[in-house]
């Protein structure tokens, strides 16, 4: 299985300051489709979690332009340049270039 | 829109047997495959594994091999996971989730508590 790290586990931010989660993978997660598959979700309490940049750096429908993904290879990381008090949540890495899929740990980010 | 809607919360005695399903809305159905990924208190979330669209083969976690089936009502748009010889370990909640660019659309989710 490829395990998924993320660093920090827990951050709190000033609003309007940026936040930097890391993800780091046990392996490549570039497929020889081209495409390297991984992507960000963003849970809130009692909610489902929500998909929020796929292919790295790609963002879903609705995801506001100051959410940014990068990265390549083995390392990977999703900014946020200004948090504003809505992006309270657990943030999710996944892997999907081979089963099975795996999650990083999650982190938590807290408003200050 | 894509929306799917899964069973209310069960609760389920140690040995037991479970079976969630997920309704789906808003797209073809056999065109994109159904996931399942569960979340037990305090946890990662943990792919259990997921059904192809198109033939609806399936492939799982191997951790959950033997102990899982998902299967689907095309007819009916419908994706079902079934969990048998449920432990206390097994109380989690259970989501369904869209194949795609990335897992795009979820459910809700099903809490699925195992205790006697």
């Amino acid at each position: 299985d490829i395990v998924m790290t993320q660093t920090p586990l827990s951050l709190s931010v000033t609003p309007g300051q940026p936040a930097s989660i890391s993800c780091k993978s046990g392996q490549s997660l570039l497929h020889s489709d081209g495409r390297t598959h991984l992507s960000w979700y963003l849970q809130k309490p009692g909610q489902p979690p929500q998909l929020l940049i796929y292919e790295v750096s790609k963002r879903f429908s609705g995801v506001p332009d100051r959410v940014s993904g990068s990265g390549s290879g083995t390392d990977f990381t999703l900014e946020i340049s200004r948090v504003e008090a809505e992006d309270v949540a657990v943030y999710y890495c996944m892997q999907s270039v081979q089963a099975p899929i795996t999650f990083g740990q999650g982190t938590k980010l807290e408003i200050k | 829109q894509v929306q799917l809607v899964q069973s209310g919360a069960e609760v389920k005695e140690p040995g037991a047997s479970v079976k969630v399903s997920c309704k789906a809305s808003g797209y073809t159905f056999t065109s994109y495959g159904t996931h399942w990924v569960r979340q037990a208190p305090g946890q990662r979330l943990e792919w259990m594994g997921w059904i192809t669209g198109g033939d609806g083969n399936t492939r799982y976690s191997q951790k959950l091999q033997g102990r899982v089936s998902i299967t689907r009502d095309t007819s009916a748009g419908t994706a079902y996971m079934e969990l048998r010889s449920l432990a206390s370990e097994d109380t989690a909640v259970y989501y369904c989730a869209r194949d795609g660019d990335g897992l795009q659309s979820w459910g809700q989710g099903t809490l699925v508590t195992v205790s006697s």
